[in-house]
């Protein structure tokens, strides 16, 4: 069975820091793996996903994530943190479905950002 | 582009009542998902349509949950009777039906049951 593991509940970083948050994945076999966030009261948004091919996936609002298989991880990652980047960031691993797939996430990473 | 609407965004109601909660998904997107997320936790699916097909309801609680897309396109999810435990959000998102596809979702449907 499809799993994801988000160590990091909660992450505080200062407004122009570094970001990353950690993501370990298990999954029987080659994993789609997707960052979403959600910001109080919304619904989830895409911020990346991976497929296949260049392990270093480009998303919006200038996050980045890199597929290590080696490691079973999908961190994600963003050089200059913004006061609006402050929300719960979700990972994901993709199974077949019958059309579509099939989203198993993490339990999440509160991100707070001190101005 | 219009997004995934949910109705009613909040809803509050006592043990043993039952409630549906309303889904309309983006135009074209053949293939719908609800998910209940707990205050904590990450989304979990209950339930996957293809058209108004069943896809996966494996971790749907048929006792008590149940869920439609009649004509393919609205889908409602239902409780009957509530349970203390089925407090949470009820996010619906859609697709198009190809694996790659990026699942778009809705605002969601915060249920209290008191």
């Amino acid at each position: 069975a499809q799993s994801v593991t988000q160590p990091d509940i909660h992450i505080t970083v200062s407004e122009g820091a570094s970001l990353e948050l950690r993501c370990n994945y298990s999954y029987g076999a080659t994993p789609y793996l997707f960052w979403y966030v959600q910001s109080p009261g919304q619904g989830l948004q895409l911020l990346l996903k991976y497929f296949s091919g260049d392990t270093l996936v480009q998303g919006i609002k200038g996050f980045e994530a890199e597929f290590k298989r080696s490691q079973s991880s999908f961190n994600l990652r963003k050089p200059s943190v913004h006061w609006s980047d402050a929300a719960e960031y979700f990972c994901a691993v993709a199974g077949r479905a019958g059309g579509g797939n099939k989203l198993t996430f993490g339990t999440g990473t509160q991100l707070k950002v001190e101005l | 582009e219009a997004g995934v609407a949910q109705s009613p965004r909040y809803k509050i109601i006592e043990k043993r009542q039952s409630v549906a909660f309303w889904c309309n998904p983006i135009s074209g997107h053949a293939t719908l998902y609800w998910y209940q997320q707990i205050l904590g936790q990450g989304p979990k699916l209950l339930i996957q349509f293809q058209n108004n097909g069943v896809v996966d309801d494996s971790q749907l609680p048929k006792d008590r949950f149940s869920a439609e897309r009649l004509k393919g396109v609205d889908s409602t999810l239902k409780i009957q009777p509530a349970k203390l435990e089925d407090s949470a959000v009820y996010l619906c998102a859609s697709s198009f039906p190809d694996f790659t596809d990026t699942q778009y979702f809705g605002p969601g449907t915060r249920l209290t049951v008191l």
